[in-house]
Protein backbone atom coordinates (compact mmCIF):
# COMPACT_ATOMS: atom_id res chain seq x y z
CA UNK A 1 0.00 0.00 0.00
CA UNK A 2 1.12 3.17 -0.10
CA UNK A 3 1.87 6.17 2.40
CA UNK A 4 2.94 9.81 2.44
CA UNK A 5 5.87 11.00 5.02
CA UNK A 6 5.70 15.10 5.48
CA UNK A 7 8.76 15.05 8.00
CA UNK A 8 8.24 18.71 9.15
CA UNK A 9 5.35 18.95 11.08
CA UNK A 10 6.01 22.68 11.65
CA UNK A 11 7.92 25.29 9.11
CA UNK A 12 8.15 28.75 10.27
CA UNK A 13 10.10 31.75 7.72
CA UNK A 14 10.29 35.43 7.02
CA UNK A 15 7.76 36.93 4.77
CA UNK A 16 9.59 37.43 1.64
CA UNK A 17 12.26 33.82 2.21
CA UNK A 18 12.27 30.86 0.01
CA UNK A 19 10.43 28.13 0.95
CA UNK A 20 10.56 23.99 0.40
CA UNK A 21 8.34 21.98 2.14
CA UNK A 22 9.35 18.10 2.03
CA UNK A 23 7.23 15.10 0.91
CA UNK A 24 8.26 11.43 0.83
CA UNK A 25 5.92 8.68 -0.70
CA UNK A 26 6.03 5.15 -1.23
CA UNK A 27 4.79 3.38 -3.81
CA UNK A 28 5.99 0.45 -6.13
CA UNK A 29 5.35 2.31 -9.42
CA UNK A 30 5.35 6.43 -9.82
CA UNK A 31 1.94 7.55 -8.72
CA UNK A 32 0.11 10.56 -8.85
CA UNK A 33 1.11 13.60 -6.29
CA UNK A 34 -0.41 16.38 -5.41
CA UNK A 35 0.02 19.22 -3.03
CA UNK A 36 -3.40 20.75 -1.23
CA UNK A 37 -3.49 23.59 1.06
CA UNK A 38 -5.84 24.14 4.50
CA UNK A 39 -6.60 27.69 5.55
CA UNK A 40 -8.10 27.52 9.27
CA UNK A 41 -12.08 26.31 9.19
CA UNK A 42 -11.51 25.48 5.36
CA UNK A 43 -11.68 22.27 2.88
CA UNK A 44 -8.78 21.69 1.31
CA UNK A 45 -6.94 23.62 -2.09
CA UNK A 46 -5.37 21.69 -4.62
CA UNK A 47 -2.14 24.03 -5.60
CA UNK A 48 -0.38 21.62 -8.09
CA UNK A 49 -0.51 18.10 -9.49
CA UNK A 50 2.37 15.29 -10.89
CA UNK A 51 1.74 12.24 -13.06
CA UNK A 52 3.91 12.44 -15.93
CA UNK A 53 6.27 14.54 -18.06
CA UNK A 54 7.92 17.41 -16.85
CA UNK A 55 9.06 16.48 -13.69
CA UNK A 56 8.97 20.68 -12.45
CA UNK A 57 5.18 21.06 -11.54
CA UNK A 58 3.75 24.57 -11.45
CA UNK A 59 0.91 25.33 -9.47
CA UNK A 60 -1.15 28.13 -8.19
CA UNK A 61 -0.12 31.17 -6.38
CA UNK A 62 3.50 31.00 -7.43
CA UNK A 63 3.85 27.54 -6.05
CA UNK A 64 6.28 24.65 -7.80
CA UNK A 65 6.91 21.01 -6.90
CA UNK A 66 9.56 18.56 -8.43
CA UNK A 67 8.98 15.06 -8.27
CA UNK A 68 12.28 13.19 -7.76
CA UNK A 69 11.64 9.75 -8.65
CA UNK A 70 15.38 8.29 -7.09
CA UNK A 71 14.55 10.36 -3.87
CA UNK A 72 10.79 9.39 -3.86
CA UNK A 73 10.36 12.63 -3.38
CA UNK A 74 8.03 15.87 -4.47
CA UNK A 75 9.10 18.73 -2.54
CA UNK A 76 6.77 22.06 -2.92
CA UNK A 77 8.96 24.99 -3.16
CA UNK A 78 7.85 28.99 -3.18
CA UNK A 79 10.40 31.60 -3.95
CA UNK A 80 9.08 34.00 -1.80
CA UNK A 81 6.62 33.51 0.76
CA UNK A 82 3.98 36.02 1.83
CA UNK A 83 2.06 36.20 4.89
CA UNK A 84 -1.09 34.84 3.51
CA UNK A 85 0.67 31.49 2.33
CA UNK A 86 0.69 30.66 6.34
CA UNK A 87 -1.95 27.68 6.06
CA UNK A 88 -1.28 23.52 6.53
CA UNK A 89 -0.01 22.07 3.63
CA UNK A 90 -0.71 18.14 2.82
CA UNK A 91 0.86 16.28 0.11
CA UNK A 92 -1.02 12.99 -1.42
CA UNK A 93 -0.15 10.32 -3.31
CA UNK A 94 -2.93 8.65 -5.86
CA UNK A 95 -2.63 5.00 -6.65
CA UNK A 96 -4.41 1.78 -6.75
CA UNK A 97 -3.87 0.05 -2.66
CA UNK A 98 -2.35 -3.51 -2.14
CA UNK A 99 -4.29 -6.40 -3.83
CA UNK A 100 -5.31 -4.07 -7.11
CA UNK A 101 -7.89 -2.74 -4.54
CA UNK A 102 -9.40 0.63 -6.51
CA UNK A 103 -7.60 3.96 -6.71
CA UNK A 104 -7.31 6.11 -4.02
CA UNK A 105 -5.99 9.12 -2.21
CA UNK A 106 -3.95 8.77 0.63
CA UNK A 107 -2.76 11.94 2.52
CA UNK A 108 0.42 12.98 4.47
CA UNK A 109 -0.22 14.49 7.89
CA UNK A 110 0.30 17.86 7.03
CA UNK A 111 3.07 20.52 7.60
CA UNK A 112 2.08 23.55 9.14
CA UNK A 113 3.44 26.66 7.79
CA UNK A 114 3.73 30.15 9.75
CA UNK A 115 5.08 33.33 8.12
CA UNK A 116 6.43 36.02 10.26
CA UNK A 117 6.13 39.84 9.29
CA UNK B 1 -19.47 26.46 -11.80
CA UNK B 2 -20.70 26.15 -8.03
CA UNK B 3 -17.95 24.60 -5.79
CA UNK B 4 -18.98 21.48 -3.44
CA UNK B 5 -21.29 22.32 -0.75
CA UNK B 6 -21.73 20.36 2.97
CA UNK B 7 -24.38 20.87 5.21
CA UNK B 8 -24.78 21.19 8.03
CA UNK B 9 -21.37 23.32 8.79
CA UNK B 10 -21.75 22.85 12.02
CA UNK B 11 -22.99 20.03 14.11
CA UNK B 12 -23.23 18.95 17.95
CA UNK B 13 -24.34 15.63 19.35
CA UNK B 14 -24.29 13.60 22.23
CA UNK B 15 -22.76 10.13 22.85
CA UNK B 16 -24.83 7.83 21.54
CA UNK B 17 -26.57 9.82 18.95
CA UNK B 18 -27.04 9.32 15.35
CA UNK B 19 -25.97 11.85 12.58
CA UNK B 20 -26.49 12.43 8.92
CA UNK B 21 -23.96 15.02 7.05
CA UNK B 22 -24.82 15.55 3.29
CA UNK B 23 -22.35 16.69 0.48
CA UNK B 24 -23.48 17.88 -3.08
CA UNK B 25 -20.57 17.50 -5.24
CA UNK B 26 -19.65 19.87 -8.30
CA UNK B 27 -21.49 19.50 -11.48
CA UNK B 28 -21.05 16.64 -13.56
CA UNK B 29 -19.15 14.97 -10.91
CA UNK B 30 -19.63 11.05 -10.38
CA UNK B 31 -17.57 10.53 -7.65
CA UNK B 32 -17.54 11.46 -3.99
CA UNK B 33 -15.11 10.47 -1.32
CA UNK B 34 -15.41 11.66 2.56
CA UNK B 35 -13.18 11.77 4.86
CA UNK B 36 -12.45 12.41 8.52
CA UNK B 37 -9.81 14.41 9.56
CA UNK B 38 -8.46 14.97 13.28
CA UNK B 39 -5.12 16.57 14.83
CA UNK B 40 -4.21 13.37 16.21
CA UNK B 41 -4.83 11.28 13.39
CA UNK B 42 -4.63 14.01 10.33
CA UNK B 43 -6.84 13.17 6.74
CA UNK B 44 -8.11 9.50 7.23
CA UNK B 45 -10.21 7.96 4.43
CA UNK B 46 -13.82 6.94 4.90
CA UNK B 47 -15.53 5.37 1.76
CA UNK B 48 -16.05 7.01 -2.29
CA UNK B 49 -18.63 5.95 -3.84
CA UNK B 50 -19.63 6.32 -7.64
CA UNK B 51 -22.35 6.14 -9.87
CA UNK B 52 -24.19 5.33 -6.40
CA UNK B 53 -22.09 2.53 -5.27
CA UNK B 54 -19.34 2.45 -2.99
CA UNK B 55 -16.47 1.78 -4.20
CA UNK B 56 -13.58 1.99 -1.58
CA UNK B 57 -13.52 1.90 1.42
CA UNK B 58 -11.61 2.84 4.27
CA UNK B 59 -10.74 1.17 7.94
CA UNK B 60 -13.55 2.37 10.33
CA UNK B 61 -16.31 0.48 11.68
CA UNK B 62 -19.32 -0.35 10.41
CA UNK B 63 -20.85 2.64 12.82
CA UNK B 64 -19.48 4.86 9.91
CA UNK B 65 -21.71 4.52 6.59
CA UNK B 66 -22.68 6.12 3.22
CA UNK B 67 -24.90 6.45 0.33
CA UNK B 68 -25.29 8.61 -2.95
CA UNK B 69 -28.02 9.17 -4.93
CA UNK B 70 -29.00 9.29 -8.66
CA UNK B 71 -27.96 13.29 -8.59
CA UNK B 72 -24.40 12.29 -7.34
CA UNK B 73 -24.96 13.93 -3.88
CA UNK B 74 -24.23 11.40 -1.29
CA UNK B 75 -24.74 11.45 2.89
CA UNK B 76 -22.50 9.92 4.98
CA UNK B 77 -24.01 8.38 8.40
CA UNK B 78 -22.47 8.16 12.50
CA UNK B 79 -24.97 6.03 14.54
CA UNK B 80 -23.87 5.35 17.80
CA UNK B 81 -21.67 8.41 18.56
CA UNK B 82 -18.40 7.98 19.77
CA UNK B 83 -16.28 11.40 21.87
CA UNK B 84 -13.39 10.19 19.09
CA UNK B 85 -15.86 10.91 16.11
CA UNK B 86 -15.53 14.68 17.07
CA UNK B 87 -13.93 15.20 13.97
CA UNK B 88 -14.10 17.47 10.71
CA UNK B 89 -15.61 15.71 8.05
CA UNK B 90 -14.32 16.44 4.46
CA UNK B 91 -16.10 15.93 1.50
CA UNK B 92 -14.54 15.49 -2.18
CA UNK B 93 -15.81 15.21 -5.52
CA UNK B 94 -14.16 14.32 -8.82
CA UNK B 95 -14.87 13.01 -12.55
CA UNK B 96 -13.87 9.37 -10.86
CA UNK B 97 -10.87 8.74 -13.06
CA UNK B 98 -7.94 7.53 -11.76
CA UNK B 99 -5.81 10.75 -11.14
CA UNK B 100 -8.55 12.71 -11.45
CA UNK B 101 -8.07 15.87 -8.77
CA UNK B 102 -10.50 15.85 -5.58
CA UNK B 103 -12.10 19.11 -4.93
CA UNK B 104 -12.56 19.84 -1.57
CA UNK B 105 -15.66 21.05 0.23
CA UNK B 106 -15.18 23.48 3.76
CA UNK B 107 -15.83 20.10 5.80
CA UNK B 108 -18.85 19.49 8.55
CA UNK B 109 -17.30 20.05 12.41
CA UNK B 110 -18.77 17.38 14.37
CA UNK B 111 -18.51 17.89 18.21
CA UNK B 112 -19.61 14.80 19.89
CA UNK B 113 -20.36 15.47 24.09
Amino acid sequence: AQSVTQPDIHITVSEGASLELRCNYSYGATPYLFWYVQSPGQGLQLLLKYFSGDTLVQGIKGFEAEFKRSQSSFNLRKPSVHWSDAAEYFCAVGARGSGGSNYKLTFGKGTLLTVNP
Amino acid sequence: KAGVTQTPRYLIKTRGQQVTLSCSPISGHRSVSWYQQTPGQGLQFLFEYFSETQRNKGNFPGRFSGRQFSNSRSEMNVSTLELGDSALYLCASSRGLAGDEQYFGPGTRLTVT
